[in-house]
């Protein structure tokens, strides 16, 4: 079974604009971190934000905060005042603390922004 | 930055033949990981090492093989490659701490490697 998903293959937004990319999540293990990356078309992946099953509170990293929903199993990343430089491909993923610590990534969204 | 080398960055290959990808971090961090990724599926996991030695399957490790003589070096190692094993390898690194809130995987460079 898929343990990430995320439904949307590609997204349009205009520049200063917010954006959110969902992705919902399959996991039993009440321990849990849920991650987001971003790849450039140059290719790298870079580490954007991180939620534990745990915290009370969303993560927010600048521009970059965390919808987390945790009843319904939902973890959206909401990008706010878009910058042409956001666009790329974004990735969700879920470690679970009963399968050390390897991640399971979603099949990822991409965003392009428009000026 | 994490520091995460790759090597080689590139390479074409003809089937048949053995390959190996080497990732070399000055991290000094315990987990290291090989990904590969195709159109469509997101980073799979290869395999895993935990430790000098100590190295798991993930769930995409028919036909590669790994090995971690040194913390900061884990090899990938394609015994025979197809053409099935066109992909972007990408090495991860953490450095988890049981109980800790977080245990962010930090990523190379990637390698792109083609099979003809």
């Amino acid at each position: 079974a898929q343990k990430i998903t995320q439904t949307q293959p590609g997204m349009f937004v205009q520049e200063k604009e917010a954006v959110t990319l969902d992705c919902t999540y399959d996991t039993s293990d009440p321990s849990y971190g849920l991650f987001w990356y971003k790849q450039p078309s140059s290719g790298e992946m870079i580490f954007l934000i991180y939620q534990g099953s745990y915290d009370q509170q969303n993560a927010t990293e600048g521009r970059y905060s965390l919808n987390f929903q945790k009843a319904r199993k939902s973890a959206n990343l909401v990008i706010s005042a878009s910058q042409l430089g956001d666009s790329a491909m974004y990735f969700c993923a879920m470690r679970e603390a009963s399968n050390d610590y390897k991640l399971s990534f979603g099949a990822g969204t991409t965003v392009t922004v428009r000026a | 930055d994490a520091g995460i080398t790759q090597s080689p960055r590139h390479k074409v290959t003809e089937t048949g033949t053995p390959v190996t990808l080497r990732c070399h971090q000055t991290e000094n961090h315990r987990y290291m990981y090989w990904y590969r990724q195709d159109p469509g599926h997101g980073l799979r996991l290869i395999h895993y090492s935990y430790g000098v030695k100590d190295t798991d399957k993930g769930e995409v490790s028919d036909g590669y093989s790994v090995s971690r003589s040194k913390t900061e070096d884990f090899l990938l190692t394609l015994e025979s490659a197809t053409s099935s094993q066109t992909s972007v390898y990408f090495c991860a690194i953490s450095d988890p701490v049981r109980g800790g809130s977080t245990d962010t995987q930090y990523f190379g460079p990637g390698t792109r490697l083609t099979v003809l």
